[in-house]
């Protein structure tokens, strides 16, 4: 199956920019056409963050839709997360996710995780 | 509305049956999707396509929809089903994919 892998600062100061990086194994990337972000905050339940097609069509949570940016790059199997102007509400675990689109809808596999701590 | 309802805890025996639900009206046009979460991991998917195991999911694990509800249940409960469990589904005509609140699994 194929495996995901978050990456990024653990730590990031208010105000500032999360950046996390997804690789993807083998070349799920190119034969899946949806990817997605969600997040726990500590805990709490989990939250949709967005979701980004192959094209790069982009869907967001629409409290965080004027601050985040999903991307992909399928030459580095990576999809990516941007956070701007981060506060202590965004300190959670991301995790990104394959996400089936077939009429119906599913995330498989998930990435491990990774914390990001929003504190100066 | 796209929230989707879950109830925060449910406690069941060891071996007995416990069903866990999920109401929201994304749920009349979306299938639902199941995740359980273990302390400290990556959430699993149990069920997607309101009742479809995934390959490796035990056949304990049941999934079934009526309008508006989706239900999990659990037979014969064993002590490491003990976990949160979200459901999911999308609303289309919001973009907006929802998650429930997460409903916490204690096994006795």
């Amino acid at each position: 199956q194929e495996q995901l892998q978050e990456s990024g600062p653990g730590l990031v100061e208010p105000s500032g920019t999360l950046s996390l990086t997804c690789t993807v194994s083998g070349d799920s990337i190119n034969t899946n056409p949806w990817w997605s972000w969600v997040r726990q905050p500590p805990g709490q339940g989990l939250e949709w963050v967005g979701e980004i097609h192959q094209s790069g069509s982009t869907n967001y949570h629409p409290s965080l839709k004027s601050r985040v940016t999903i991307s992909i790059d399928k030459s580095k199997n990576q999809v990516s997360l941007e956070l701007t102007s981060v506060t202590a509400a965004d300190t959670a675990t991301y995790y990104c996710a394959m996400y089936k689109r077939q009429g119906v809808t599913w995330f498989d596999p998930w990435g491990q995780g990774a914390l990001v701590i929003v504190s100066s | 509305s796209s929230e989707l309802t879950q109830d925060p805890a449910v406690s069941v025996a060891l071996g007995q049956t416990v069903r866990i639900t999920c109401q929201g009206d994304s749920l009349r046009g979306s299938y639902a999707s199941w995740y359980q979460q273990r302390s400290g991991q990556a959430p699993k998917l149990v069920i997607y396509a309101a009742d479809t195991r995934p390959p490796g999911i035990p056949d304990r694990f049941i999934g079934s929809y009526s309008g508006t509800t989706a239900s999990l249940t659990i037979t014969g409960v064993q002590a490491e089903d003990e976990a949160d469990y979200y459901c999911n589904s999308r609303d289309s005509s919001q973009g907006f994919v929802p998650f429930g609140g997460g409903t916490k699994l204690t096994v006795l």
